[in-house]
């Protein structure tokens, strides 16, 4: 039971370049979601998804791009890189969400990109 | 707005020690409050997560008390040890619709414990 992984753990893009972060849960879990952790800052929500074929926004969506296809995966698609960009993303599930009080959200390594 | 602040910003304490780190936030309507251990290069792991109806909650040596009135929690670790050497998160959760939630996290106080 490998819980949720990320791949790669570390990436050095040049800005305008494309890449996709990618995530995968072996837990069944219905919710994902992508935060980035800027330096001194807390976890921002990037996006996040309720199911299969379901996404939202979160807090922080531009210049990312997600989809979810099957249960297990949810990758993050960043289309057009910028120095903005450069920080720590992590990728988390849980079983239930919304107001549920447990809700416990697992999180992955995480992957540091940077954007030059 | 949503905020979570978190004090001290570090801190560092001999091993064996005692020590309780801080959580002030003005988030609403609460749902509730989870502490979470980050270890340096790794992702978030749950301590703690707690209802506005409880008011401490323990996790081996982690003990996380909650006074909702006040909007203040507290994480207070017993006979420290250095695999403690971490950054501690508080996160709030506050309700957004009926079946929806929003998770607030603060900065986390990066405590180290040594020899």
């Amino acid at each position: 039971n490998a819980g949720v992984t990320q791949t790669p753990k570390f990436r050095i893009l040049k800005i305008g370049q494309s890449m996709t972060l990618q995530c995968t849960q072996d837990m069944n879990h219905n919710y994902m979601y992508w935060y980035r952790q800027d330096p001194g800052m807390g976890l921002k929500l990037i996006y996040y998804s309720v199911g299969a074929g379901i996404t939202d926004k979160g807090e922080v969506p531009n210049g990312y791009n997600v989809s979810r296809s099957t249960t297990e995966d949810f990758p993050l698609r960043l289309e057009l890189a910028a120095p903005s960009q450069t920080s720590v993303y992590f990728c988390a599930s849980s079983h239930l969400g919304g107001q549920i009080s447990y809700n416990e959200q697992f999180f992955g390594p995480g992957t540091r990109l940077t954007v030059l | 707005k949503n905020q979570v602040e978190q004090s001290p910003q570090s801190l560092i304490i001999l091993e064996g020690k005692n020590c309780t780190l801080q959580c002030n936030y003005t988030v609403s309507p609460f749902s509730n409050l989870r502490w979470y251990k980050q270890d340096t290069g790794r992702g978030p792991v749950s301590l703690t997560i707690m209802t506005f109806s409880e008011n401490t909650k323990s996790n081996g040596r982690y003990t996380a008390t909650l006074d909702a009135d006040t909007k203040q929690s507290s994480l207070h670790i017993t006979a420290s040890q250095l695999s403690d050497s971490a950054s501690y998160i508080c996160v709030v959760s506050a309700i957004v619709t009926g079946t929806a939630s929003k998770l607030t996290f603060g900065t986390g106080t990066r405590l180290q414990v040594t020899l």
